[in-house]
Order: structure tokens, then sequence, then C-alpha cells
């Protein structure tokens, strides 16, 4: 079955670097698109980055540009999010997802001194 | 940016009632690509449709969807307790998702 596992989450403080895993299983990872979805605590979902199946197309929301970093690594079967310059208002839980398929538990990432 | 509305913001019902939650799109969502989730405290997410109208794996068959363009809909045909949570539709038809705002069904 598909499924995507998060990891790397934890407490930094604000201005430092986190860098969280998804690990892919359960399907052709090299073909699909990913994306970075976060939830910060009582609050809705948002969107946070894609990458193109092949890494050469990446998006991202304005709240993180310049900050993180998408990539993937197709002969792994993982994909990256290096986030620095991270922000209280970072703190979340992050997933990765795939469209139209069940999401892992997520990784929170808490951003306090 | 697609925007995503639904209604309502909260939705107030008795076990065993009907649902109707809606979802409103600012521009017509490419090849039915919207899903609904159902969240609880302290959990993830879990994918009920797909594909504007498809039951994800082991989602019991009150929960329906329908709709394309720009108006979706969720139904729970009858509510049980453990349906009793807050709702999200997303389009996943570009490379820019977008979520709505959620809409919690709670208990009468």
């Amino acid at each position: 079955q598909v499924q995507l596992v998060e990891s790397g989450g934890g407490v930094v403080q604000p201005g430092r670097s986190l860098r969280l895993s998804c690990a892919a299983s359960g399907f052709t990872f090299s073909s699909y698109d990913i994306h970075w979805v976060r939830q910060a605590p009582g609050k809705g979902l948002e969107w946070v980055v894609f990458i193109s199946y092949d890494g050469s197309n990446k998006y991202y929301a304005d709240s993180v540009k310049g900050r993180f970093t998408i990539s993937r690594d197709n002969s792994k079967n993982t994909l990256y999010l290096q986030m620095d310059s991270l922000r209280p208002e970072d703190t979340a839980v992050y997933y990765c997802a795939r469209g139209g398929f069940p999401w892992g538990q997520g990784t929170l990432v808490t951003v306090s001194s | 940016e697609i925007v995503l509305t639904q209604s309502p913001g909260t939705l107030s019902l008795s076990p065993g009632e009907r649902a109707t939650l809606s979802c409103r799109a600012s521009q017509s969502v490419s090849n039915r690509y919207l899903a609904w989730y159902q969240q609880k405290p302290g959990q993830a997410p879990r994918l009920l449709i797909f594909g504007a109208s498809a039951r994800a794996t082991g989602i019991p068959d009150r929960f329906s969807g329908s709709g394309s363009g720009t108006d979706f809909t969720l139904t729970i045909s009858r509510l049980e307790p453990e349906d009793f949570a807050v709702y999200y539709c997303q389009q996943y038809g570009s490379s820019l998702w977008t979520f709505g705002q959620g809409t919690k069904v709670e208990i009468k």
C-alpha cells in the first residue's frame, strides 16, 4: 500500500535549521509529484511546497519562500525539506503527501526559545 | 490560486441525522481533483473521498461525495457518534494545493 512516513521533527530555536525526511513505499516514488503540508496548533491545513516527480519543478508558499528548500532522492525513495531561518510561526505538524492518497502521521516541529 | 470556501462553519446535529457539507471553489477544479478529509483532535487528517466522489479504502458507505466544476458536497447519510469531527475539502488539481477552512460537525 502507498505509505509516506515523515521524520526529523523536534524542538529548535528561532533562526536555526532543521531537515525533515519523508520515506516512501508501496508505489513508484520517482513517478509522482509530492507535497508538504503543515498544520499549526489549533489551525487549519496549509500547503507548503510542491516538487515534481523528477525534481525539476518546485513551488513554495509565500510564507516559506527563501527559507525552505525541497529536494528528493529518487534512488532512496526519500523526500527532504530543509528548513532554515525558522520562526515561531513555523511551529506545526508537517505532512508529506501525494494527491488523492491517505497521509501519514506527520512530524511535529516546534520553534521556540 | 484556487480559493476553497466551506459552509457552514459549524453544523450542529444529532446522531442519526443527515449532514450536508459544502465546498465552493473560486475557479473550476480540474479533473474533479477534490478530496475530503476528516480530522479528530490529536489525529492526522483522514482521507474520506478523492476524485470528488470515490471513497477511500475502509471508509463507510454513509460517506458520499458529489459535485464538479466549482461546487462540491460531502454527505454523511446518518451520523454516527464517531463522525463528529472537523472536515476539510482540498483541491489537488493544480501544483499549488489549497484547502477549505473546515466545517466542524458537533453534537447538538
